[in-house]
């Protein structure tokens, strides 16, 4: 598969900001996904952004990505302990789920 | 993780014993997956299905057996156990093959001794 690759571990405190950051090496990604995992559950599609597109908004949530670079970042803004999960990102080049090539994920620790 | 379920939530086999890992959906979603997820390794697409009665390979197929019998179910087989199939495995669907939506079960861990 394609590798991409994510920091293991990020602690914050609560009400800072978080940023997940991910690279990918495949320069063909056209979709780039952020999923979270909370303990004892499945994936939940937190949102995603196409190759085209610099920066996403939604809520508390911006997604960058530096194509150049091939990297891609996740920032939780006034972080709770709510936020507390594994984050993974994702990458394909058909928006089509067959083809989807995860990231390690990054272990977010909330500190009340 | 409303409307995928998976069963059983826990298992222990021993290596060569065989088992089929069920997930079953409400969503009436035509694309079925199923996922092992591996410390350090994030999630492997094991096998899919785009539709009743057809299913494909993933990324790492080798020693499982899926069907896909009807819409709502996908089952995935181990036929022969071997310990480096311990992981978490999980279904998820998504609407169409083409869909960025993506659900996922609530997973099944799975222990080969």
């Amino acid at each position: 598969g394609e590798d991409v690759e994510q920091s293991l571990f990020l602690s914050v405190r609560e009400g800072d900001s978080s940023v997940i950051n991910c690279t990918y090496t495949d320069s063909s990604s056209t979709y780039l996904y952020w999923y979270k995992q909370e303990p004892g559950a499945g994936l939940q599609l937190l949102t995603y952004i196409f190759s085209n597109m610099d920066m996403k908004q939604d809520q508390r949530l911006t997604v960058l990505l530096n194509k150049k670079d091939k990297h891609l970042s996740l920032r939780i803004a006034d972080t709770q302990t709510g936020d507390s999960a594994i984050y993974f990102c994702a990458e394909s080049w058909t928006p089509g789920a067959n083809n989807l090539f995860f990231g390690t994920g990054t272990r977010l620790t909330v500190i009340p | 993780n409303a409307g995928v379920t998976q069963t059983p939530k826990f298992q222990v086999l021993k290596t060569g014993q065989s088992m089929t890992l069920q997930c079953a959906q409400d969503m009436n979603h035509n694309s079925m997956y199923w996922y092992r997820q591996d410390p350090g390794m994030g999630l492997r697409l094991i096998y899919y299905s785009a539709s009743e009665g057809t299913t494909d390979k993933g990324e790492v197929p080798n020693g499982y057996n899926v069907s896909r019998l009807n819409k709502r179910e996908f089952s995935l087989r181990l036929e022969s156990a071997a310990p480096s199939q311990t992981s978490v495995y999980f279904c998820a669907l998504a609407p169409s093959g083409n869909s960025y939506e993506q659900y996922f079960g609530p997973g099944t861990r799975l222990t080969v001794t």
